[in-house]
């Protein structure tokens, strides 16, 4: 079972276009983290958010924690076809801060 | 420093035969995590290591998985006998105890059960 939904599930766009990637849940998780994966490689960690309401910004890329620690956003400014993978979010348990829950990730695809 | 090495990086074997995955976790990471990652379930933590002991194997399917740990640098999973279902991505990952929420992940082995 999927504790943590991710949309849109496919999102192609044109270089320089913003784009917001939304990670949902109905279960409070201990800390949110965003990865990044490309094809044949492991997921690449982007950023782990703890506390609700949290905003991190990593150059172009802004994650947002939801109040309630079970949601958050990943928004990207001006697009590039760098930025072109699988987004993915993950959740950290509340009893077990070591066991991360994946969501089924978004495909985002720039086009130059 | 190498990073996670898995090894092999493709597996193609008929249904009913034993598979064996292996992975070098990263030198001083005192965590080590197995996951599977397919198109329908997305990516599923199966089991991970602390100290070489394994400390959480709710996520493995069924006894015909097994994982083991016998030293700091080495783990296996071992899948036997494997049926066409397992087809899927196996990621190996490590972690500091310093900073546990930090997973790296190595590069996967792709395996396909015909």
């Amino acid at each position: 079972t999927q504790l943590l939904e991710q949309s849109p599930q496919f999102l192609s766009i044109q270089e320089g276009e913003n784009l917001t990637v939304y990670c949902n849940s109905s279960s409070v998780f201990s800390s949110l983290q965003w990865y990044r994966q490309e094809p044949g490689e492991g997921p690449v960690l982007l950023v782990t958010v703890v506390t609700g309401g949290e905003v991190k910004k990593l150059k172009r890329l802004t994650f947002q924690f939801g109040d309630a620690r079970k949601d958050s956003s990943l928004h990207i400014t001006a697009a590039q076809p760098g930025d072109t993978g699988l987004y993915l979010c993950a959740g950290a348990s509340t009893d077990n801060f070591n066991k991360f829950y994946f969501g089924s990730g978004t495909k985002l695809n720039v086009k130059p | 420093d190498a990073g996670v090495i898995q090894s092999p990086r493709h597996e193609v074997t008929e249904m009913g035969q034993e598979v064996t995955l292996r992975c070098k976790p990263i030198s001083g990471h005192d965590y080590l995590f197995w996951y599977r990652q397919t198109m329908m379930r997305g990516l599923e933590l199966l089991i991970y290591f602390n100290n070489n002991v394994p400390i959480d194997d709710s996520g493995m399917p069924e006894d015909r998985f097994s994982a083991k740990m016998p030293n700091a640098s080495f783990s296996t999973l071992k899948i036997q006998p494997s049926e066409p279902r397992d087809s899927a991505v196996y990621f190996c990952a490590s972690s500091p105890v310093v900073k546990t929420d930090t997973q790296y992940f190595g590069p996967g082995t792709r395996l396909t059960v015909l």
